[in-house]
Protein backbone atom coordinates (compact mmCIF):
# COMPACT_ATOMS: atom_id res chain seq x y z
CA UNK A 1 0.00 0.00 0.00
CA UNK A 2 1.04 4.13 -0.43
CA UNK A 3 3.03 5.00 2.49
CA UNK A 4 1.97 8.61 1.86
CA UNK A 5 -1.79 9.17 0.99
CA UNK A 6 -2.55 12.90 0.03
CA UNK A 7 -5.57 14.91 0.31
CA UNK A 8 -7.67 16.54 -1.31
CA UNK A 9 -7.32 14.19 -4.42
CA UNK A 10 -8.37 17.43 -6.24
CA UNK A 11 -8.21 21.01 -5.66
CA UNK A 12 -9.61 24.35 -8.30
CA UNK A 13 -9.16 27.65 -7.29
CA UNK A 14 -8.67 30.71 -8.69
CA UNK A 15 -5.71 32.58 -9.88
CA UNK A 16 -3.74 34.38 -6.78
CA UNK A 17 -5.66 32.66 -4.39
CA UNK A 18 -3.48 30.30 -1.91
CA UNK A 19 -3.60 26.00 -2.53
CA UNK A 20 -2.89 23.43 0.14
CA UNK A 21 -2.32 19.67 -0.41
CA UNK A 22 -1.62 17.35 2.71
CA UNK A 23 -0.12 14.36 2.71
CA UNK A 24 -0.16 11.52 6.08
CA UNK A 25 2.32 8.91 6.10
CA UNK A 26 2.74 5.72 7.81
CA UNK A 27 6.25 5.17 9.51
CA UNK A 28 8.90 6.36 10.37
CA UNK A 29 10.64 8.91 7.74
CA UNK A 30 14.06 9.90 7.10
CA UNK A 31 13.08 12.75 5.13
CA UNK A 32 9.69 13.72 2.75
CA UNK A 33 9.82 14.91 -0.41
CA UNK A 34 7.08 16.87 -2.66
CA UNK A 35 6.91 16.55 -6.61
CA UNK A 36 5.00 18.38 -9.23
CA UNK A 37 3.85 16.72 -12.65
CA UNK A 38 2.71 18.33 -15.70
CA UNK A 39 0.54 16.47 -17.42
CA UNK A 40 2.43 13.80 -20.00
CA UNK A 41 5.55 14.91 -18.02
CA UNK A 42 7.94 13.21 -15.25
CA UNK A 43 8.06 14.46 -12.29
CA UNK A 44 9.87 17.39 -11.03
CA UNK A 45 11.49 17.58 -7.38
CA UNK A 46 10.16 20.63 -5.85
CA UNK A 47 11.52 20.66 -2.09
CA UNK A 48 12.74 18.64 0.63
CA UNK A 49 11.95 18.74 4.33
CA UNK A 50 14.12 16.39 6.80
CA UNK A 51 12.37 14.76 10.04
CA UNK A 52 14.22 17.19 12.29
CA UNK A 53 12.88 20.09 10.45
CA UNK A 54 9.60 21.84 10.95
CA UNK A 55 9.01 23.91 8.39
CA UNK A 56 10.89 25.12 4.96
CA UNK A 57 10.45 27.68 2.28
CA UNK A 58 11.65 27.86 -1.46
CA UNK A 59 10.04 30.75 -3.06
CA UNK A 60 5.78 30.61 -3.21
CA UNK A 61 6.58 27.43 -1.77
CA UNK A 62 5.79 26.46 1.88
CA UNK A 63 6.03 22.82 3.88
CA UNK A 64 4.98 22.04 7.10
CA UNK A 65 6.09 18.68 9.07
CA UNK A 66 4.72 17.04 12.08
CA UNK A 67 6.07 14.00 12.77
CA UNK A 68 4.02 13.50 15.81
CA UNK A 69 1.32 13.04 13.40
CA UNK A 70 2.93 11.71 10.10
CA UNK A 71 1.49 14.31 8.25
CA UNK A 72 2.62 17.47 5.74
CA UNK A 73 1.43 20.18 4.36
CA UNK A 74 2.27 21.66 1.15
CA UNK A 75 1.41 25.38 0.79
CA UNK A 76 1.73 27.35 -2.52
CA UNK A 77 0.76 31.25 -2.12
CA UNK A 78 -0.50 33.26 -5.05
CA UNK A 79 -1.02 30.49 -7.40
CA UNK A 80 -0.62 31.04 -10.95
CA UNK A 81 -2.35 28.77 -14.17
CA UNK A 82 1.25 27.23 -14.41
CA UNK A 83 0.77 25.71 -11.18
CA UNK A 84 -1.83 23.40 -13.37
CA UNK A 85 -0.08 20.13 -12.11
CA UNK A 86 -0.46 17.34 -10.10
CA UNK A 87 1.65 17.41 -6.77
CA UNK A 88 3.18 14.05 -4.81
CA UNK A 89 4.57 13.84 -1.91
CA UNK A 90 7.01 10.86 -1.34
CA UNK A 91 8.89 9.59 2.02
CA UNK A 92 11.63 8.02 2.58
CA UNK A 93 12.10 5.35 5.58
CA UNK A 94 14.19 6.09 8.12
CA UNK A 95 15.35 2.28 8.10
CA UNK A 96 15.22 -0.29 5.45
CA UNK A 97 14.28 0.24 1.38
CA UNK A 98 16.77 2.92 0.09
CA UNK A 99 14.05 4.54 -2.43
CA UNK A 100 11.04 6.63 -1.98
CA UNK A 101 7.18 5.55 -2.00
CA UNK A 102 5.01 7.96 -3.66
CA UNK A 103 1.46 9.08 -2.40
CA UNK A 104 -1.42 9.08 -5.06
CA UNK A 105 -1.13 12.58 -5.50
CA UNK A 106 -3.51 15.67 -5.37
CA UNK A 107 -4.54 17.43 -9.10
CA UNK A 108 -4.66 21.11 -8.81
CA UNK A 109 -6.40 23.07 -11.74
CA UNK A 110 -5.67 26.99 -11.37
CA UNK A 111 -8.69 29.13 -13.58
CA UNK A 112 -7.29 31.85 -14.74
CA UNK B 1 23.65 17.70 -19.86
CA UNK B 2 20.88 15.88 -20.72
CA UNK B 3 19.46 14.51 -17.22
CA UNK B 4 17.49 11.05 -17.39
CA UNK B 5 16.60 10.02 -21.17
CA UNK B 6 14.51 7.15 -21.67
CA UNK B 7 13.56 5.00 -24.88
CA UNK B 8 11.40 4.57 -26.51
CA UNK B 9 9.03 7.31 -25.88
CA UNK B 10 5.96 4.95 -27.03
CA UNK B 11 5.58 1.23 -27.88
CA UNK B 12 2.50 -1.17 -28.05
CA UNK B 13 3.44 -5.04 -28.11
CA UNK B 14 1.12 -7.55 -27.97
CA UNK B 15 0.63 -10.30 -25.19
CA UNK B 16 3.78 -12.66 -24.81
CA UNK B 17 5.96 -10.02 -26.37
CA UNK B 18 9.20 -9.00 -24.65
CA UNK B 19 11.02 -5.25 -24.68
CA UNK B 20 13.39 -3.21 -23.18
CA UNK B 21 13.10 0.15 -21.81
CA UNK B 22 16.44 1.69 -21.57
CA UNK B 23 17.17 4.42 -19.51
CA UNK B 24 20.49 6.63 -18.83
CA UNK B 25 22.04 9.19 -16.99
CA UNK B 26 24.33 11.88 -17.15
CA UNK B 27 24.66 12.97 -13.37
CA UNK B 28 27.39 10.44 -12.42
CA UNK B 29 23.93 9.77 -10.09
CA UNK B 30 25.10 6.36 -7.79
CA UNK B 31 20.89 5.17 -7.55
CA UNK B 32 18.52 4.55 -10.48
CA UNK B 33 14.93 3.67 -10.53
CA UNK B 34 12.01 2.11 -12.36
CA UNK B 35 8.67 3.15 -11.08
CA UNK B 36 5.41 2.58 -13.40
CA UNK B 37 2.28 4.91 -13.19
CA UNK B 38 -0.83 3.75 -13.81
CA UNK B 39 -4.33 6.41 -14.79
CA UNK B 40 -4.74 8.55 -11.82
CA UNK B 41 -2.15 6.60 -9.53
CA UNK B 42 0.88 7.68 -7.77
CA UNK B 43 3.94 5.86 -8.60
CA UNK B 44 4.67 2.60 -8.02
CA UNK B 45 8.51 0.96 -7.19
CA UNK B 46 9.35 -1.68 -9.76
CA UNK B 47 13.54 -2.28 -9.12
CA UNK B 48 16.06 0.10 -7.95
CA UNK B 49 19.59 0.05 -8.07
CA UNK B 50 21.19 1.81 -4.89
CA UNK B 51 24.86 1.43 -6.38
CA UNK B 52 26.20 -0.24 -9.90
CA UNK B 53 26.36 -3.59 -9.48
CA UNK B 54 23.27 -3.64 -7.37
CA UNK B 55 19.61 -4.41 -7.57
CA UNK B 56 16.27 -4.65 -5.54
CA UNK B 57 13.00 -5.06 -5.87
CA UNK B 58 10.13 -2.40 -4.94
CA UNK B 59 6.41 -2.68 -4.74
CA UNK B 60 5.47 -4.14 -7.93
CA UNK B 61 8.63 -6.65 -9.02
CA UNK B 62 6.32 -9.66 -10.86
CA UNK B 63 6.92 -9.87 -14.23
CA UNK B 64 10.01 -7.53 -14.59
CA UNK B 65 13.85 -7.57 -14.57
CA UNK B 66 16.39 -4.86 -14.74
CA UNK B 67 20.34 -4.35 -15.44
CA UNK B 68 22.23 -2.34 -14.15
CA UNK B 69 24.87 -2.42 -16.79
CA UNK B 70 26.90 0.68 -15.75
CA UNK B 71 26.73 3.63 -13.34
CA UNK B 72 24.91 5.62 -16.27
CA UNK B 73 22.83 2.90 -17.96
CA UNK B 74 19.44 0.85 -16.08
CA UNK B 75 17.06 -1.39 -17.84
CA UNK B 76 13.80 -2.69 -17.36
CA UNK B 77 13.08 -5.96 -19.64
CA UNK B 78 9.41 -7.29 -19.90
CA UNK B 79 9.98 -10.93 -20.40
CA UNK B 80 6.23 -11.88 -21.65
CA UNK B 81 4.23 -8.85 -21.91
CA UNK B 82 0.66 -8.74 -19.96
CA UNK B 83 -2.40 -6.27 -20.98
CA UNK B 84 -1.73 -5.73 -16.93
CA UNK B 85 2.03 -4.03 -17.50
CA UNK B 86 0.18 -1.41 -19.82
CA UNK B 87 1.42 1.56 -18.00
CA UNK B 88 3.79 4.95 -18.05
CA UNK B 89 6.99 4.29 -16.76
CA UNK B 90 9.39 6.15 -15.72
CA UNK B 91 13.69 6.16 -15.03
CA UNK B 92 14.73 8.38 -12.16
CA UNK B 93 18.09 8.64 -10.81
CA UNK B 94 19.54 10.39 -7.25
CA UNK B 95 22.98 11.35 -5.71
CA UNK B 96 22.66 9.07 -3.10
CA UNK B 97 23.39 5.47 -2.92
CA UNK B 98 24.63 3.08 -0.16
CA UNK B 99 26.75 6.39 0.98
CA UNK B 100 26.11 9.58 1.44
CA UNK B 101 24.31 12.25 -1.17
CA UNK B 102 21.02 13.83 -1.11
CA UNK B 103 17.70 11.85 -1.65
CA UNK B 104 15.75 13.66 -4.32
CA UNK B 105 15.31 12.23 -7.75
CA UNK B 106 15.41 13.43 -11.34
CA UNK B 107 12.89 12.09 -13.65
CA UNK B 108 13.23 10.89 -17.45
CA UNK B 109 10.30 11.58 -19.79
CA UNK B 110 8.34 8.38 -19.54
CA UNK B 111 7.46 5.46 -21.99
CA UNK B 112 3.89 4.69 -22.91
CA UNK B 113 3.61 1.32 -23.31
CA UNK B 114 0.22 -0.56 -24.45
CA UNK B 115 0.18 -4.41 -24.11
CA UNK B 116 -3.14 -5.47 -26.59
Amino acid sequence: SQQGEEDPQALSIQEGENATMNCSYKTSINNLQWYRQNSGRGLVHLILIRSNEREKHSGRLRVTLDTSKKSSSLLITASRAADTASYFCATLMDTGRRALTFGSGTRLQVQP
Amino acid sequence: NAGVTQTPKFQVLKTGQSMTLQCAQDMNHNSMYWYRQDPGMGLRLIYYSASEGTTDKGEVPNGYNVSRLNKREFSLRLESAAPSQTSVYFCASSEAGLGQGTWEQYFGPGTRLTVT
